[in-house]
Parts: structure tokens; sequence; C-alpha cells
């Protein structure tokens, strides 16, 4: 149980496309979900907090315009990169908060999406 | 930054010894986790410790949490060339909602 899955999970785009990433709850109702941004060998940086049925709270220097997040249901939420140039090529990880808390306030992570912008 | 760090940041070891890796954080927690990235994948959840517990284990891993010292430890004991992988610890804040990651260490085991 606890399944989080991403969607696409490896995607290549022209600079100034719009890219937008899906995170799934498969098994569970998750009231919040959370985006990290992983550059290659560093740690994984929070982004923002997505609250379904609410807007997201963004991380200090993460662009809200830049980077929309939308958390529709319970078992849904997208990021979507606006606009996207090479700098945004990244690995994106989401995670997902199970309604009530779960053991611990345990998160489930999903495999990541890698973007690739040219 | 709430970016808690970790140490080393690297870590080469032959098969069958142990490695350590240490975490330092820097706000009260509700809990310390640990996870396992292998190169380009997503995470491994290994093991948590909830802020009034010392010690725990889970295999050949074993995790130490010092609140005093805002530090935790992550052991793995008799090392395989499968262990190879970056690890992470996380940390769940008191009052907050997010996770925070420390900074990582790659591990190497040689065989």
């Amino acid at each position: 149980g606890a399944v989080v899955s991403q969607h696409p999970s490896r995607v290549i785009c022209k600079s100034g496309t719009s890219v937008k990433i899906e995170c799934r709850s498969l098994d569970f109702q998750a009231t919040t979900m959370f985006w990290y941004r992983q550059f290659p060998k560093q740690s994984l940086m929070l982004m923002a907090t997505s609250n379904e049925g609410s807007k997201a709270t963004y991380e200090q220097g993460v662009e809200k315009d830049k980077f929309l997040i939308n958390h529709a249901s319970l078992t849904l939420s997208t990021l979507t990169v606006t606009s996207a140039h090479p700098e945004d090529s990244s690995f994106y990880i989401c995670s997902a908060k199970i309604l009530g808390g779960g053991l611990h306030n345990e998160q489930f992570f999903g495999p990541g999406t890698r973007l690739t912008v040219l | 930054s709430q970016q808690g760090e970790e140490d080393p940041q690297a870590l080469s070891i032959q098969e069958g010894e142990n490695a350590t890796m240490n975490c330092s954080y820097k706000t009260s927690i509700n809990n310390l986790q640990w996870y396992r990235q292998n190169s380009g994948r997503g995470l491994v959840h290994l093991i948590l410790i909830r802020s009034n517990e010392r010690e725990k284990h889970s295999g050949r891993l074993r995790v130490t949490l010092d609140t005093s010292k805002k530090s935790s430890s992550l052991l793995i004991t008799a090392s395989r060339a499968a262990d190879t992988a970056s690890y992470f610890c996380a940390t769940y804040e008191d009052t907050g909602n997010q996770f925070y990651f420390g900074t990582g260490t790659s591990l190497t085991v040689i065989p």
C-alpha cells in the first residue's frame, strides 16, 4: 500500500514550452502533497506544499508563476513548469501525506520525473 | 536554510566493512527518517526514528538520534556492493508540515 506514481517519468522538451507533471496517490487519500526538485548529485529541495482545494504554499525563492501547482483532488496534484528553460532541467519528485497523518506523519514518495529542457 | 547537513559527503569502503553516515539538523523535530536513492531513481524509505527514541535497528541498519546535539547517524553493517547509493536524512518538524532533507552522503561499496 501507500504507492505514489508520477507521470511522465521522463520528458524532453524545447525551451519555451510548458510541461505538466502529475503526482497520484494510488491507494490512499492525500490531503497534502509536496513537490521537490533535485539537481544532479545534490539533495532534494522542497519547492512547495500542495493542499487539496487550496493554493499551494511555495518555499522562499520558488517562483509560483513559473511552477504552477494544482491539487484538485485527494489523489492528484500537478506541477506545471511554464515556459521551461534549460536551467529548469532537473529531477522533480513529489510526495504525499496520508489523510489523517498516518503513522508518524509519514510521507510516501513518487519515483520522480526527469525533465530535460533543450 | 532549514536543510540539514550530512557528512561525509562521499564515502568509499570495501565490501564487508561498516559504513557510518552522520546527519545534523537545525530545528526541533517530530521524527527523522533516512532514505536511500540509487542514481537517477526515486527515494526508498529505510527507517524512521521518533524524537523520543535514541536508537533503532532494522536488519543491517542501525540509526541513532541525539536530540540534544541535533544529530543522527546511520550505520550500515557488513556492507554489500548493492548498498552503493546516496543516503539522505530527512527531518519532520514539530510545528511544520514539511520534510527537510539533508545534503546526502554518496556511498560506494567496492566489491
